[in-house]
């Protein structure tokens, strides 16, 4: 079955770049698109970015000039780096797979909390 | 950007009640629409899209509706299983999720 894996450092200190690993089963990365979707302790849900199953990549426009997706096809899994992270950057990072039929989510990842923090 | 207006925030309800959660969008979104539950500690669950269609496994007591930029969800009979956050996606153009609302049983 379809699933989905994010693991990365649980602490990074401001200004410092964020690297996530996004590990999935049961699905081929040049055939389906997984995106990056974070959210703030108590807070709502913020899409990041999508890497396409023809490898292009979308950001959200908000974070774009930080952010950056990438993947390895071989090894089913997908990457995200953001830099210059900030206190505000601290939240639950997922991943999830964009269905064939359009842009929602439906499959995530059981998502990886980050703290920024001195 | 589209923007999703989601109310109300929270929501309080007993068991058996119908209950609404609605969405609204700064422009068209030709039903480009998504509801997700995500209970606490864990991550959302997909249970609407194309704004009236419900996903695999979910129970037909939810149900979604709208077009243009007026959208809700619907669930019926109340279980004690439903309390959770609900959220509204669109992906008309771009994607961009509502505030969310806390639904908890009464």
């Amino acid at each position: 079955q379809v699933q989905l894996k994010e693991s990365g450092p649980g602490l990074v200190q401001p200004s410092q770049t964020l690297s996530l690993t996004c590990t999935v089963s049961g699905l081929s990365l040049t055939s389906n698109s997984v995106s990056w979707i974070r959210q703030p302790p108590g807070k709502g849900l913020e899409w990041m970015g999508v890497i396409w199953s023809n490898g292009g990549t979308d950001y959200n426009s908000a974070i774009k000039s930080r952010l950056s997706i990438s993947r390895d096809t071989s090894k089913s899994q997908v990457f995200l780096k953001m830099n210059s992270l900030q206190t505000e950057d601290t939240a639950m990072y997922f991943c999830a797979r964009n269905s064939w039929e359009g842009d929602y989510f439906d499959y995530w990842g059981q998502g990886v909390m980050v703290t920024v923090s001195s | 950007d589209i923007q999703m207006t989601q109310s109300p925030a929270s929501l309080s309800a007993s068991l058996g009640e119908t209950v609404t959660i609605e969405c609204r969008a700064s422009e068209d979104i030709y039903n480009g629409l998504a509801w997700y539950q995500q209970k606490p500690g864990k991550s959302p669950q997909l249970l609407i899209y194309n704004a009236n269609s419900l996903h695999t496994g979910v129970p037909s007591r939810f149900s979604g509706s709208g077009s243009g930029t007026q959208y809700s969800l619907k669930i019926n009979s109340l279980q004690s299983e439903d309390v959770a956050s609900y959220f509204c996606q669109q992906y008309y153009n771009s994607l961009t999720f509502g505030s969310g609302t806390k639904l908890e049983i009464k």
